[in-house]
């Protein structure tokens, strides 16, 4: 399978705390993007870090790309209730369009 | 600018009966993606459109699923013979400019219950 995987698989914090989860994949990328679904919604898009970018950041947002490891992490600072929900990463190939997705974490923050 | 819209967002179905899942994208977006979720899981990729043409199926099970996006109205998903198995969220994505690694955009996705 190509399908990515993400770690921790579930992640339970309190408000104010740090929340880090982390992405591998398998195959070359152009782009790893990070997803927001909150339970039994829709994907929202957080953030795209291109394969030549190390670092990016989107407001409470931190997101680090390791080409080499094959490897990303998604850094939510001072989380808050309504940041709990499931974040995936997605990768996209050089020569593709199609998004290839981790398996998610499930991150509950406690108020 | 309303966002990609899917219907129905839920969907109940006994087995055997057919299924019909509709995306509209964004407008202006011609690229058309249908992604399946099984609960607990992420999104596998399933079929990629652009207006009247199959791009890529390669995630599409070859039995009883199709898709089409034709020159008017939205893209189709349809699930003949469901079965228990079917069960899942169906979400489509779009964009405007394929090759550009550009953001894709989700609807809500269609919840399919198959009895």
């Amino acid at each position: 399978s190509q399908q990515g995987e993400e770690d921790p698989q579930a992640l339970s914090i309190q408000e104010g705390e740090n929340a880090t989860m982390n992405c591998s994949y398998k195959t070359s990328i152009n782009n790893l993007q990070w997803y927001r679904q909150n339970s039994g919604r829709g994907l929202v898009h957080l953030i795209l870090i291109r394969s030549n970018e190390r670092e990016k950041h989107s407001g409470r947002l931190r997101v680090t790309l390791d080409t080499s490891k094959k490897s990303s992490s998604l850094l939510i600072t001072a989380s808050r209730a309504a940041d709990t929900a499931s974040y995936f990463c997605a990768t996209l190939g050089p020569n593709t369009d199609k998004l290839i997705f981790g398996t998610g974490t499930r991150l509950q923050v406690f108020p | 600018n309303a966002g990609v819209m899917q219907n129905p967002r839920h969907l109940v179905r006994r087995r055997g009966q057919e299924a019909r899942l509709r995306c509209s994208p964004m407008k202006g977006h011609n690229h058309v993606y249908w992604y399946r979720q099984l609960p607990e899981e992420g999104l596998k990729f399933m079929v990629y459109l652009q207006k009247e043409n199959i791009i890529d199926e390669s995630g599409m099970p070859k039995e009883r699923f199709s898709a089409e996006f034709p020159k008017e109205g939205p893209s189709i998903l349809r699930i003949q013979q469901v079965v228990r198995g079917d069960s899942a969220a169906y979400f489509c994505a779009s964009h405007g400019l394929a090759g550009k690694g550009e953001t894709q955009y989700f609807g809500p996705g269609t919840r399919l219950l198959v009895l």
